[in-house]
């Protein structure tokens, strides 16, 4: 199936460091999404981005987290500066059109010293 | 506020057996149910989806699943499980007209030889 790429794999960083996360969707999509797992728990949601701007967000994207896609290269969450309590799986989803499947990254693993 | 229940959090079940993996999703209209599988260190896997129609749907690898309005519940199947099934299996919803997927806290299946 269809295939999303997520760069690095894992990142460890001290705390008040700036990171950011890296995300190869799908070619043709156009839908892009930011979701966070904390160890043995569930995945939530946070940010949607579509056409240069964020459609949604959740309250855990925090003011030190941004999302950009400069001219259709990587979609990157940016997270400055970075907190204890960042440290998780961070998976990056596209899909091709608005409440269509979205396809899954393996994940950047996040640890914040 | 909206939620998926995943009652199991571990179900072991040996090679051969059938399995049952249950869902009940929380929203007063019918959402768009998704069941994704993950694998150690892999993204989520799209089983199946259900938006609509016959409420009996087929995903990949023999699993299917049955949406039920009056229990608010899309139970996950298969008829046969191979060693190859065990994994992390989370349930999903989307509202109509939503941009997030919220996920249920996942079912850890073991399949013993």
């Amino acid at each position: 199936g269809p295939k999303v790429l997520q760069i690095p794999s894992h990142q460890i960083i001290d705390m008040g460091q700036m990171v950011t996360l890296n995300c190869d969707p799908v070619s043709n999509h156009l839908y892009f999404y930011w979701y966070k797992q904390i160890l043995g728990q569930q995945m939530e949601f946070l940010v949607n981005f579509y056409n240069g701007k964020v459609m949604e967000k959740s309250k855990l994207f925090k003011d030190q987290f941004s999302v950009e896609r400069p001219d259709g290269s990587y979609f990157t969450l940016k997270i400055q500066p970075t907190a204890l309590e960042d440290s998780a799986v961070y998976f990056c989803a596209s899909s091709l059109v608005n409440q269509d499947t979205q396809y899954f990254g393996p994940g950047t693993r996040l640890l914040v010293l | 506020a909206q939620s998926v229940t995943q009652p199991d959090a571990r179900v072991t079940v040996s090679e051969g057996a059938s399995l049952q993996l249950r869902c009940k999703y929380s929203y007063s209209a019918t959402p768009y149910l998704f069941w994704y599988v993950q694998y150690p260190r892999q993204g989520l896997q799209l089983l199946l989806k259900y938006y609509s129609g016959d409420p009996v749907v087929q995903g990949v690898n023999s699993f299917e699943a049955e949406f039920s309005k009056s229990n608010s519940s899309f139970h996950l199947q298969k008829a046969s499980v191979h060693w190859s099934d065990s994994a992390v299996y989370f349930c999903a919803q989307l509202y109509q007209g939503g941009r997030a997927l919220i996920f249920g806290t996942g079912t850890t299946v073991s399949v013993s030889p």
